[in-house]
């Protein structure tokens, strides 16, 4: 199956600071989405994205299929940005099962 | 809100209980999911449903057993669990579309301990 890796595993930020977390797929895919696990255990939508780019407020995401990595900007980070986020794919021949990757566990430090 | 409802919030079991996870969207979508999350492990998929009907069974044992009576509400039962069945569960919904899962929406999630 379609292998799923995400860098870096964990990170820590000041508050206000920029970053970029990276998720890497072994093959085409047609569905790429990002989420984004609170304290509560609860995955929130950020991005369907399995191509392009998109921007919603302080995050922006971008994935390049050609090259099978998408990128999650998160700008003028603030401490509820703290979680996990999990790049989750789906490749052509899979029908309904979305893989995840390992997730990048964020805490963003006041 | 989440458009993805999901009770109990958490529940504690005995090996010899059982139980009934429920989840109910109110999305409109026709494909429900359950999903499984260890600790340390990633997310894992268990079962699938489209149009109520089951597609996928990511070999899941026995014990855990799906109930999808409409496209708007989906069980999980559990009988006979083990302790290393204790984990967070996930439903989730998507409008399923012919070539895949389209968007998923996930519920808050149910975290069973099983003693």
């Amino acid at each position: 199956g379609i292998q799923v890796e995400q860098s870096p595993p964990d990170l820590i930020l000041q508050e206000g600071a920029n970053s970029t977390l990276r998720c890497n797929f072994s093959d085409s895919v047609n569905n790429l989405q990002w989420f984004h696990q609170n304290p509560w255990g609860q995955l929130i939508n950020l991005f369907y994205i399995p191509s392009g780019t998109k921007q919603n407020g302080r995050l922006s995401a971008t994935t390049v299929a050609t090259e099978r990595y998408s990128l999650l900007y998160i700008s003028s980070s603030q401490t509820t940005d703290s979680g996990v986020y999990f790049c989750a794919v789906e490749d052509n021949n899979a029908g309904n099962m979305l893989t995840f990757g390992g997730g990048t566990r964020l805490m963003v430090k006041p | 809100e989440t458009g993805v409802t999901q009770t109990p919030r958490h529940l504690v079991m005995g090996m010899t209980n059982k139980k009934s996870l429920k989840c109910e969207q109110h999305l409109g979508h026709n494909a429900m999911y359950w999903y499984k999350q260890s600790a340390k492990k990633p997310l894992e998929l268990m079962f699938v449903y489209n149009f109520k009907e089951q597609t996928e069974n990511n070999s899941v044992p026995s014990r855990f057993s799906p109930e999808c009576p409409n496209s708007s509400h989906l069980f999980l039962h559990l009988h006979t669990l083990q302790p290393e069945d204790s984990a967070l569960y996930l439903c989730a919904s998507s409008q399923g579309q012919v070539a895949g899962t389209g968007e998923l929406f996930f519920g808050e999630g149910s975290r069973l301990t099983v003693l």
